[in-house]
């Protein structure tokens, strides 16, 4: 069963406590993405990798991390330093970075306490 | 930067209407996508445009590029409570390498 997968569905996090959002995909896609999406909002983009040990910033990068070890995932660490950090969070990939169509992951809600 | 504007940003309509949502790029776009995104879910593809002009159809929907390929429309006739969601469009420009930029997208409440 191919596709993107999300981890944990819904996440609570601490005042300044880092929390790590998980992303799997089995599609043999080379480029991933990181999005967050606040209510009423479209989706901005936080960090995007086109191959394996590399990433890029997207728009609103400040107080997010990620690391790209393997093709197959994509984490999104929330930091400290993300002063506002309760949304709904995406990821997505696509098969290749030339505007391929992209399939996104269930998604993780997260809410700070 | 390239920006990417939808409206009407809600749109309220009557089972059985049309309706119509637009989007507009302030610059040339090298394709456009458009996904839907149900109350709850994730955004799911629905279409890519690309040439100029192009126009699609998926049985009620009718997606349309325009010809400078700097805005574009999604058109849904007969509408049913199954179209409820989010609309999004997402244009790639001609220089931001896999970059897409979505619109606010356009939340659609659909009236028995």
């Amino acid at each position: 069963d191919g596709g993107i997968t999300q981890s944990p569905k819904y996440l609570f996090r601490k005042e300044g406590q880092n929390v790590t959002l998980s992303c799997e995909q089995n599609l043999n896609h080379d480029a991933m993405y990181w999005y967050r999406q606040d209510p009423g909002q479209g989706l901005r983009l936080i960090y995007y990798s086109q191959i394996v040990n590399d990433f890029q910033k997207g728009d609103i990068a400040e107080g997010y991390s990620v690391s790209r070890e393997k093709k197959e995932s994509f984490p999104l660490t929330v930091t400290s330093a993300q002063k506002n950090p309760t949304a709904f969070y995406l990821c997505a990939s696509s098969r290749d970075r030339e505007g391929e169509t992209q399939y996104f992951g269930p998604g993780t809600r997260l809410l700070v306490l | 930067g390239q920006q990417v504007m939808q409206i009407p940003q809600y749109q309220h309509v009557q089972e059985g209407e049309d309706f119509t949502t637009y989007c507009n790029s302030s610059t040339t776009l090298s394709n456009i996508q458009w996904y839907k995104q149900r109350p709850g879910g994730h955004p799911v593809f629905l279409i890519q445009l690309v040439k100029s002009g192009e126009v699609k159809k998926q049985k009620r929907l009718t997606f349309q590029f325009g010809e400078a390929k700097k805005n574009s429309s999604l058109h849904i006739t007969a509408t049913q409570t199954t179209d409820v969601g989010t609309y999004f469009c997402a244009g790639l420009g001609t220089d931001s390498w896999g970059k897409l930029q979505f619109g606010a997208g356009t939340q659609v409440v659909v009236t028995p």
